[in-house]
């Protein structure tokens, strides 16, 4: 049964704090991927990787960054909390996917996080 | 810029056809796929079209036309456990997806 986890259902943070979300996928995914979720907005993409090391930005990266180590493993940070950034936030992983083909992507359970 | 859009909210009851509309404007096109989400849970993957046309999956079917960037989601025989958002998203890219800001259905009794 493919999996993808988060470290943190729910997460309550201060401003200013650093926050580290962790997300592990057991598929032997090449890409991975962070989206945050609130209400009306859908998801939107923070960052995405397609390999170990690499790293794109999404169309909302200001405030974040990542890590990715490790294939399995893709890391979502927050350098300095704030409470705008007080979302939902969903890992996602999928094989990659070329022009006529798809490969669907596996999202993780999410996190809510809460910046005080 | 890129966009989707998509009804925010859409109501049928147990047992009708609802149609779920996605339009898009992307510098790319790799394909429209849709996406299930039911309250607290995780997106989970329902159909992909990357050619024009119909696409089937039981109760479920998906429609593309790339000429007119639009395209549906169809649910059949509706059932309670269809009340979930229903999300559209398109492959801009190899690797970028982008989501629609999801369609909220409601299955009435």
């Amino acid at each position: 049964d493919v999996k993808v986890t988060q470290s943190s259902r729910y997460l309550v943070k201060r401003t200013g704090e650093k926050v580290f979300l962790e997300c592990v996928q057991d598929m032997d995914h090449e890409n991975m991927f962070w989206y945050r979720q609130d209400p009306g907005l859908g998801l939107r993409l923070i960052y995405f990787s397609y390999d170990v090391k690499m790293k794109e930005k999404g169309d909302i990266p200001e405030g974040y960054s990542v890590s990715r180590e490790k294939k399995e493993r893709f890391s979502l940070i927050l350098e300095s909390a704030s409470t705008n950034q007080t979302s939902m936030y969903l890992c996602a992983s999928s094989s990659p996917s070329f022009r006529g083909s798809y490969n669907e992507q596996f999202f993780g359970p999410g996190t809510r996080l809460t910046v005080l | 810029g890129q966009s989707l859009e998509q009804p925010s909210e859409v109501t049928a009851v147990e047992g009708a056809i609802v149609q779920i509309n996605c339009t898009y404007q992307t510098s790319g096109f790799y394909g429209l796929s849709w996406y299930q989400q039911h309250d607290g849970g995780a997106p989970t993957f329902l159909s992909y079209n990357g050619l024009d046309g119909l696409e089937e999956t039981g109760r479920f079917s998906s429609f593309l036309s790339r000429s007119d960037s639009y395209g549906y989601l169809l649910l059949q025989e509706l059932q309670m456990k269809d009340s979930a958002s229903y999300f559209c998203a398109v492959g801009s890219g190899t690797y970028k997806y982008i989501f629609g800001t999801g369609t909220r259905l409601k299955v009435l009794a």
